[in-house]
């Protein structure tokens, strides 16, 4: 496609329960960014993959979050054991090396848990 | 470690009129600095960037941001306000200590009256 996909663009789950949120880069960019946005917070920084480096997970608000990108392209963010804080849409972005690029961003997930 | 502060989460002005939307940064060392906009329902776009060089940036839709070294700021201004402008708007800064590392802001929501 021509821009960066993510899906589900909804998801209900019960608390306690695994999520998994995809997230396709658009091809050719090597950086990939993961962020939340929760109602009058703005966009919490999450995790980063760049290339072929080790991710800067710094973001990660707790060790039920990870996430991995695989052959450099998808990337799936994986929250377990949901809790109710957790609910908050989930936005990706890819973009093209170097860092003062334009970073381009799906429509995100909203995840609500229940 | 690099913060941006967004004063105002909401700016109200009537059609017409100056939209003065305000950003500061934290860095002593001058960022690349960003300014994006979510239209309802909608991801994040970009709506202009300072690299380097003049100080005073022009993006899409008529708006346009100044950089102030001396200020740590990226205001963002619209001469004359449309109905259509009406949006999140985020600042964004890179972390020095890791430039491809975005940092945004809490958001500032621009509405526009007839």
């Amino acid at each position: 496609g021509a821009g960066v996909s993510q899906s589900p663009s909804n998801k209900v789950t019960e608390k306690g329960k695994d999520v998994e949120l995809r997230c396709d880069p658009i091809s050719g960019h090597t950086a990939l960014y993961w962020y939340r946005q929760s109602l009058g917070q703005g966009l919490e920084f999450l995790i980063y993959f760049q290339g072929n480096s080790a991710p800067d997970k710094s973001g990660l608000p707790s060790d039920r979050f990870s996430a991995e990108r695989t052959g450099g392209s998808v990337s799936t963010l994986t929250i377990q054991r949901t809790q109710q804080e957790d609910s908050a849409v989930y936005l990706c972005a890819s973009s093209p090396r170097p860092a003062n690029t334009e970073a381009f961003f799906g429509q995100g997930t909203r995840l609500t848990v229940v | 470690a690099q913060s941006v502060t967004q004063l105002g989460s909401h700016v109200s002005v009537s059609e017409g009129a100056l939209v003065l939307l305000r950003c500061n940064y934290s860095s002593s060392v001058p960022p690349y600095l960003f300014w994006y906009v979510q239209y309802p329902n909608q991801g994040l776009q970009l709506l202009l960037k300072y690299l380097s060089g003049s100080t005073l940036v022009k993006g899409i839709n008529g708006f346009e941001a100044e950089f102030k070294k001396s200020e740590t700021s990226f205001h963002l201004t619209k001469p004359s306000a449309h109905m259509s402008a009406a949006a999140e708007n985020f600042c964004a800064v890179n972390d020095p200590g890791n430039p491809d590392k975005l940092i945004f802001g809490t958001g500032t929501r621009l509405q526009v009256f007839p």
